[in-house]
């Protein structure tokens, strides 16, 4: 297996500005993650997707933020409007349902600086 | 809500000594899994070990074991033999579990910096 990729690596946006990550996970990996983690914490979960469908989403996740897995496969989590403070590392993971689900394994990460 | 608390910032060990980082939670589930990652400085998430809470046995991995205490919701981490590798910061994870199988989003403590004196 190839491992979880994320696209960009780092991003550098002016406040107001929207932003677009793509994730695409460990093939046949049927969930897909999101998370956030900032400067000395850990990370935070954003939202996740089984297949196309997306299950559950924090209450971090603000209206300025959306989530897409249009076919199942790679995800994009779109930022509009963004923030100084939507500063942080953006993380996706994926897990196998099919093997438990147990154990999600995690990207490089999408570091997002908003000036 | 859980919660997950990773109460030492920094651990510090002579290489090849053994440490032990600490991480405890609050859940009112039952059934729920434990994982310890690690995370190399600008490097990805890495799993380290994971514990099924219905297992009574404390899962190990070579060199990594844990000490599981569901009744006091504790979950620590032995590292023996201590390498430079192993610097890195370590992330305790709480993942719920459902009918459906699985751990969904999982809840993350604050991290412990740990540093490998050589």
């Amino acid at each position: 297996d190839t491992g979880v990729s994320q696209d960009p690596r780092h991003k550098i946006t002016k406040r107001g500005q929207n932003v677009t990550f793509r994730c695409d996970p460990i093939s046949e990996h049927n969930r897909l993650y999101w998370y956030r983690q900032t400067l000395g914490q850990g990370p935070e979960f954003l939202t996740y997707f089984q297949n196309e469908a997306q299950l559950e989403k924090s209450r971090l996740l603000s209206d300025r933020f959306s989530a897409e897995r249009p076919k199942g496969s790679f995800s994009t989590l779109e930022i509009q409007r963004t923030e100084q403070g939507d500063s942080a590392m953006y993380l996706c993971a994926s897990s196998s349902l099919s093997r438990g689900a147990l154990t999600q394994y995690f990207g490089p990460g999408t570091r997002l600086l908003v000036l | 809500a859980q919660t997950v608390t990773q109460s030492q910032p920094e651990m510090s060990v002579q290489e090849a000594e053994t440490v032990t980082l600490s991480c405890t939670y609050d859940t009112s589930e039952s059934d729920y899994y434990l994982f310890w990652y690690k995370q190399p400085p600008s490097r990805q998430m890495i799993l380290v070990i994971r514990q099924e809470a219905y297992k009574q046995q404390n899962a190990t991995e070579n060199r990594f074991s844990v000490n599981f205490q569901k009744a006091a919701k504790s979950f620590s981490l032995k590292i023996s033999d201590s390498q430079l590798g192993d610097a890195a910061m370590y992330f305790c994870a709480y993942g719920s579990s459902y009918s459906g199988g699985g751990a969904d989003g999982l809840t993350f403590g604050k991290g412990t910096h740990l540093i490998i004196q050589p």
